[in-house]
């Protein structure tokens, strides 16, 4: 049963802290894309990437979150310096893009607070 | 402005009753639709796509698209306790690079 991983689960941190998220997409996925979701907002993309390539960025606040994609079988997502506005879950979904068909899969995300 | 609406809810429905969620998007050009059901404190879960304008059914679940109206539904047959979640709508839109558009989600309660 493939399924996206992501660590940590929880992460509590300080405000100014570095918070780095991992995922790990589903083997075979050509798309990989993160999330932030709270009450306020909802679901709001933050970055995705195509083939391990950054395609869209605009949902992120650049000047203190980036998103890499090292190797195929993992993306990061880190927060410096973190502000306790960042609070929220963050989910990492992949995909598989072919020819008009499309879906993705939610990894079960990383709960953040910053205090 | 690209938007996703759908109606906050809470849903409720007995037991047993057809439960029927409704989606409309802002974007004629879009062609992939997908309804997500999220439980408290999970993350979402793919249980329906739709590509064509109509009805596909899997289970219990039947979903419809109309592109002239730019609406999508979700019917849930004989509704279950466990069904109770909510309900995201996305959109595939046009021209996005194969990013999806959620909607904020409508609550569902089943209650026995």
């Amino acid at each position: 049963d493939a399924r996206v991983t992501q660590t940590p689960r929880h992460k509590v941190t300080e405000m100014g802290q570095e918070v780095t998220m991992r995922c790990q997409p589903i083997l075979g996925h050509n798309t990989v894309f993160w999330y932030r979701q709270t009450m306020m907002q909802g679901l709001e993309l933050l970055a995705y990437f195509r083939n391990r390539a950054p395609l869209d960025d605009s949902g992120m606040p650049k000047d203190r979150f980036s998103a890499e994609m090292p190797d195929a079988t993992l993306a990061t997502l880190k927060i410096q310096p973190s502000e306790p506005r960042d609070s929220a879950v963050y989910f990492c979904a992949s995909g598989l893009v072919l020819g008009s068909s499309y879906e993705q899969y939610f990894g079960p995300g990383t709960r953040l607070t910053v205090t | 402005q690209k938007e996703v609406e759908q109606n906050s809810g809470p849903l409720s429905v007995p037991e047993g009753a057809i439960a029927s969620l409704n989606c409309t998007y802002s974007d004629r050009g879009s062609q992939s639709f997908f309804w997500y059901r999220q439980y408290s404190g999970k993350s979402p879960e793919l249980i329906m796509s739709i590509y064509s304008n109509g009805d596909k059914e899997d289970g219990r679940f039947t979903a419809q698209l109309n592109k002239a109206s730019q609406y999508v539904s979700l019917l849930i047959r004989d509704s279950q306790p466990s069904d109770s979640a909510t309900y995201l709508c996305a959109v595939r839109f046009s021209g996005g690079y194969n990013k999806l558009i959620f909607g904020a989600g409508t609550r569902l309660a089943v209650h026995p």
